[in-house]
């Protein structure tokens, strides 16, 4: 089974600067790799997948990079609504079978 | 618009069994797949499960097999997820989230609102 690792855990970032999440995978998913934001009391949203493309409706300050076992999602310049817990997630599986890192939780600092 | 609602909210004892509906609509069911995943409290993602709504093929997390089972019906664009032997740590919000195709491999695009499953004597 592939193990999905995030980190930090946790990230304090101040309105308006940049924000940068790691993932790495115990195994090469290629770029089955997608990431998403969930808010409290909300289910998951999908921001990237293919590791680099925006889903639709997602602003351009949310990018995706990285291929194989390491991935990188930068948020450019952070705004309010975009504290939150963010997931990676790899889909190098068929059938499906996903697995979810721990998480990041991005906070105000 | 593509929607996912699932059924409301269940309180259960442990070793009884839980059915958790999720009706889809704004779509053709049958050519995507779901997924379920599940959230303990202040925990993080668990995927559960997938199902095929084309032909009902499935495939589970192996800490489940044999507890959970993923049914869908096509009449009705719903699917179903079962899951028995319930214990403690089956507390969690469950999702239910559409099959997003992508190139030669497929993730998750559209989720439900979740169903909180309590399980306590």
């Amino acid at each position: 089974e592939i193990v999905m690792t995030q980190s930090p855990a946790t990230l304090s970032v101040s309105p308006g600067e940049r924000a940068t999440l790691s993932c790495r995978a115990s195994q090469s998913v290629s770029s089955n790799l997608a990431w998403y934001q969930q808010k409290p009391g909300q289910a998951p949203r999908l921001l990237i997948y293919g590791a680099s493309t925006r889903a639709t409706g997602i602003p351009a300050r949310f990018s995706g990079s990285g291929s194989g076992t390491e991935f990188t999602l930068t948020i450019s310049s952070l705004q309010s609504e975009d504290f939150a817990v963010y997931y990676c997630q790899q889909y190098n599986n068929w059938p499906p079978l996903l697995t979810f890192g721990g998480g990041t939780k991005v906070e105000i600092k | 618009q593509v929607q996912l609602v699932q059924s409301g909210a269940e309180v259960k004892k442990p070793g009884a069994s839980v059915k958790v509906s999720c009706k889809a609509s704004g779509y053709t069911f049958t050519s995507y797949g779901i997924s379920w995943v599940r959230q303990a409290p202040g925990q993080g993602l668990e995927w559960m499960g997938w199902i095929s709504a084309y032909n009902g093929n499935t495939n589970y997390a192996q800490k489940l097999q044999g507890r959970v089972t993923m049914t869908t019906d096509t009449s009705t664009s719903t699917a179903y997820m079962e899951l028995r032997s319930l214990r403690s740590d089956d507390t969690a919000v469950y999702y239910c989230a559409r099959d997003f195709p992508t190139v030669g491999a497929t993730t998750t695009d559209y989720w439900g609102q979740g169903t909180l499953v309590t399980v306590s004597s």
